[in-house]
């Protein structure tokens, strides 16, 4: 079965950039969409299709698949992105969605 | 204004029935395909099972397979989740989501709703 892989945890200072990775056989093939996930809260999606962004979510998130490695980026991240952030495929050979473990993002 | 509102979870025993659903609002339900994803305790996310906009497909994550059964009900706007031969394990808190894309779908999420509490135990 397909499987993604994320860093347990990224840390990053207030107003720099985080990249959060999701690895996969040939991820890049695939379309990847991510979640945020506040503690208590359901999750919410930020980014679908490797880079589009829905309404609503601001500019600084983007994201960018290539080859075996899928990148959610956050630029000039605020205390309020602190949340577990997941990447999500559809495997079409089990017809099956696979999530990512999750990464924690914390803001130092 | 969207709106999926789960209901259903609680304490069961192992080896027990329990039927989860999803009363949804704001879209127009029977266009959409729609999800069940579970969050086990300080756990990731675990996607169940995916239903067409019409109910005439359906697809299960193998853990659950042959064990829960979704369904939905398109003029009551309803979407559920049976889950026989409980365990342990199925402890979670149970998410229904729209998926983003209407008709045979893109399978990914938007939106979710908040959520409903399953707990197995004796």
């Amino acid at each position: 079965s397909y499987v993604l892989t994320q860093p347990p945890s990224v840390s990053v200072a207030p107003g720099e950039t985080a990249r959060l990775t999701c690895g996969g056989d040939n991820i890049g093939r695939k379309p990847v969409h991510w979640y945020q996930q506040k503690p208590g809260q359901a999750p919410v999606l930020v980014i679908n299709y490797d880079n589009d962004r829905p309404s609503g979510i601001p500019e600084r998130f983007s994201g960018s698949n290539s080859g075996n490695t899928a990148t959610l980026t956050i630029s000039r991240v605020e205390a309020g992105d602190e949340a577990d952030y997941y990447c999500q495929v559809w495997d079409t050979s089990s017809d099956h969605v696979v999530f990512g473990g999750g990464t924690t993002l914390t803001v130092l | 204004q969207l709106q999926l509102v789960e209901s259903g979870g609680g304490v069961v025993q192992p080896g027990r029935s329990l039927r989860l659903s999803c009363a949804v609002s704001g879209f127009t339900f029977r266009t959409y395909g729609m999800h069940w994803v579970r969050q086990a305790p300080g756990k990731g996310l675990e996607w169940m099972a995916f239903i067409l906009y019409d109910g005439s497909n359906e697809y299960y994550a193998n853990s659950v397979k042959g064990r829960f059964a979704i369904s939905r009900n398109n003029s009551k706007n309803t979407l559920y989740l049976q889950m026989n031969s409980l365990r342990a394990e199925d402890t979670a808190v149970y998410y229904c989501a729209r998926d983003g894309l209407f008709g045979l779908g893109g399978k990914w999420f938007d939106p979710w709703g908040q959520g409903t509490l399953v707990t197995v135990s004796s």
